[in-house]
């Protein structure tokens, strides 16, 4: 059961642009959302959070959005970076309970 | 160095052989999860366990698979005679409080694969 769905492997961006990373969601009750970032052969890092009361965070570069009723959230950085290179991860849970949903991953890719 | 500590960072094992996969959470944690990665898919949950007590395992199969989080000393997750659909990247990750509105911080997983 694919509760949270990353369509895109992959995405290719020149430095300086806009990333737009999109994540989907099927389960109403999730409330908490997170956006991890990955290196190869390194566990995930926690880069930005969002709880369901908000509809945008920002963090430097980095903000998430979230539209509730369409089930999606999007992570944009801008400007990009070629460090921003990473593998993606999108993750959903509901306050109290213990199972983080993940997304497969979208390879984000940042050329100089 | 204050962060999820996993060992080995590799492990081979032929099949049959027993797998132990070790995680020492953040200082001041103690909450632990423990996550599969399959190649080309995201995390999947697999159990979540406070010292002594395992809280939830609905993500862990149920034969051949085992965790434990001893009051003193790591979180181990055990895996018996292993089989080669079991080579994946196990990563641990702890967080202070068990609530689901708090990020969970990662371990840098342990690569295991089975001849």
């Amino acid at each position: 059961d694919q509760q949270v769905k990353q369509n895109s492997p992959s995405l290719s961006v020149q430095e300086g642009r806009i990333s737009i990373l999109n994540c989907d969601y099927t389960n109403s009750m999730f409330d908490y959302f997170l956006w991890y970032k990955k290196y190869p052969a390194e566990g995930p890092t926690f880069l930005i959070s969002i709880s369901s009361i908000k509809d945008k965070n920002e963090d430097g570069r980095f903000t998430v959005f979230l539209n509730k009723s369409a089930k999606h959230l999007s992570l944009h950085i801008v400007p990009s970076q070629p460090g921003d290179s990473a593998v993606y991860f999108c993750a959903a849970s509901v306050e109290g309970d213990n199972d983080m949903r993940f997304g497969a991953g979208t390879r984000l890719t940042v050329k100089p | 160095n204050a962060g999820v500590m996993q060992n080995p960072r590799h492990l081979v094992r032929r099949r049959g052989q027993e797998a132990r996969l070790r995680c020492s959470p953040m200082k001041g944690h103690s909450h632990v999860y423990w996550y599969r990665q399959l190649p080309e898919e995201g995390l999947k949950f697999m159990v979540y366990l406070q010292k002594e007590n395992i809280i939830d395992e609905s993500g862990m199969p149920k034969e051949r698979f085992s965790a434990e989080f001893p009051k003193e000393g790591p979180s181990i997750l055990r895996i018996q005679q292993v089989v080669r659909g079991d080579s994946a990247a196990y990563f641990c990750a702890s967080s202070p409080t068990g609530l689901g509105n708090q990020p969970q911080h990662f371990g840098d997983g342990t690569r295991l694969s089975i001849l």
